[in-house]
């Protein structure tokens, strides 16, 4: 069956610094999506990549998509503690990556 | 979202009580489904459902059934629950397949803790 993992598994960083997170599959997705789970809460939907190499933003944030479509970034330009959380990658098939958390130093 | 209700939101049993988790949504979703997180594990899909009278097993479905009463309500229960279904159970639901469609509303979550 598919399965997605992601790189790294914890990450530390000091605000201000970028910070990336890795998504890979096993096997070509048609689509995969990022949610972000704050401490203590649930996983929330921000955003969704379908097209083959296809790049989105949201403010700080970027989302790439590979070109094989197997493999997927988010990068978070200027961390802000606000941006603290586990970030997930998750397949078509219903399959989630193991996420990466993200502890920002004020 | 508010939109998806879990009861309870923590629960604590012996080994070997039959326990059910319930989830209740009224965003008019078909799909709805159940996760279980563990530390480092991510979420790991037990069952889903496309709709009333189709239900699906999922990764990890050994140990648990589930019941879909009707297009808003789909619980979990654990038939003779173990330490090692301790965890953070999560339900979900997505309006249908394909596109914008697959996007999942998680529930709030309910942390179980099996003595």
């Amino acid at each position: 069956g598919q399965q997605v993992m992601q790189i790294p598994q914890y990450q530390h960083v000091q605000e201000g610094e970028d910070f990336t997170t890795y998504c890979n599959s096993s096997t070509t997705l048609s689509n995969i999506q990022w949610y972000k789970q704050r401490p203590g809460g649930h996983p929330v939907f921000l955003i969704q990549l379908v097209k083959s190499g296809e790049v989105k933003k949201q403010k700080r944030l970027t989302f790439q998509f590979g070109e094989a479509k197997k493999n997927s970034s988010l990068h978070i330009t200027a961390t802000q503690t606000t941006d603290v959380g586990t970030y997930f990658c998750a397949g078509s098939m219903l399959t989630f990556g193991g996420g990466t958390r993200l502890m920002v130093k004020p | 979202d508010a939109d998806v209700t879990q009861t309870p939101r923590n629960r604590i049993t012996k080994t070997g009580k039959r326990i059910m988790l319930e989830c209740s949504q009224t965003k008019g979703h078909d799909r709805m489904y159940w996760y279980r997180q563990d530390p480092g594990l991510g979420l790991r899909l037990i069952y889903y459902s496309f709709d009333v009278k189709d239900i699906n097993k999922g990764e990890i479905s050994d140990g648990y059934s589930v019941s879909r009463q009707a297009q808003a309500k789909f619980s979990l229960s654990l038939e003779s629950a173990i330490p090692n279904q301790t965890a953070l159970y999560f339900c979900a639901t997505s309006p249908g397949w394909g596109g914008p469609r697959e996007t999942q509303y998680f529930g709030p979550g309910t942390r179980l803790l099996v003595l």
